[in-house]
């Protein structure tokens, strides 16, 4: 089965700083998923970033971008600019494709941007 | 991305009632939807996975008679809370299975949630 694990349950950052979210992954498997999905006080889940795991080059969308360690297994998320409205629970998925399968989510982390 | 809308967004009900929660995929076909319990700050837990056409997969520990789930068409599925009590109160969300443009980038999409509350 496969593990996500967020090491991180709390974070904080000053408003226009940059935060790094941290992930990591046990598979073995070779042809993968991973994602970031942010939750705000509202609790709709929404998709920040996603990564295939066949890519080399990480994957960047404005101010998010993320470090994709496929060795090392580790899947991290970089905020750049940081705003208020980024202040919410971030999520790191798994996702094997064509399996019809699941996601695996780890426990999450909070992230509260300090103005 | 693609849109999943859920209905109702809210409800308070009786125990002993039955309440029954749709989920849809508003731009795009889901043959395969999922839906999550979140209790609050943890994480997801998938419950069961809804395919269309055929019987919904269950989590180990989730009661298949007491969640009922229907995924009758390509953009609905729809899970039954049946007999609801206190305990069921809790956060509901459905996600859908879309492959994108190109048929290959597989990504879910969630919905804004049902919160329930069983008086």
């Amino acid at each position: 089965a496969q593990t996500v694990t967020q090491s991180q349950p709390e974070m904080s950052v000053q408003e226009a700083e940059t935060v790094t979210l941290s992930c990591t992954y046990d598979t073995s498997e070779s042809n993968y998923y991973l994602f970031w999905y942010k939750q705000p006080p509202s609790r709709q889940m929404i998709l920040v970033i996603r990564q295939e795991a066949y890519k080399q080059q990480n994957a960047t969308e404005n101010r998010f971008s993320v470090n994709f360690q496929k060795a090392a297994k580790s899947f991290s998320l970089k905020i750049s600019d940081s705003q208020l409205g980024d202040t919410a629970m971030y999520f790191c998925a798994f996702l094997r494709p064509n399996t019809g399968n699941q996601f695996y989510f780890g426990t999450g982390t909070s992230l509260t941007v300090i103005p | 991305g693609a849109v999943v809308s859920q209905h109702p967004s809210w409800v308070i009900c009786k125990s002993g009632t039955s309440v029954k929660i749709e989920c849809r995929s508003l731009d795009f076909q889901a043959t395969t939807m999922f839906w999550y319990r979140q209790f609050p700050k943890q994480s997801l837990m998938l419950m069961a996975t809804s395919n269309e056409g055929s019987k919904a997969t269950y989590e180990q520990g989730v009661e298949k008679d007491k969640f009922l789930i229907n995924h009758a068409s390509l953009t609905l599925s729809t899970l039954t809370v049946t007999s609801a009590h206190p305990e069921d109160s809790s956060f509901y969300i459905c996600s859908a299975r879309d492959f994108g443009a190109s048929g290959y980038q597989e990504t879910q999409y969630f919905g804004p949630g049902t919160r329930l509350l069983v008086l």
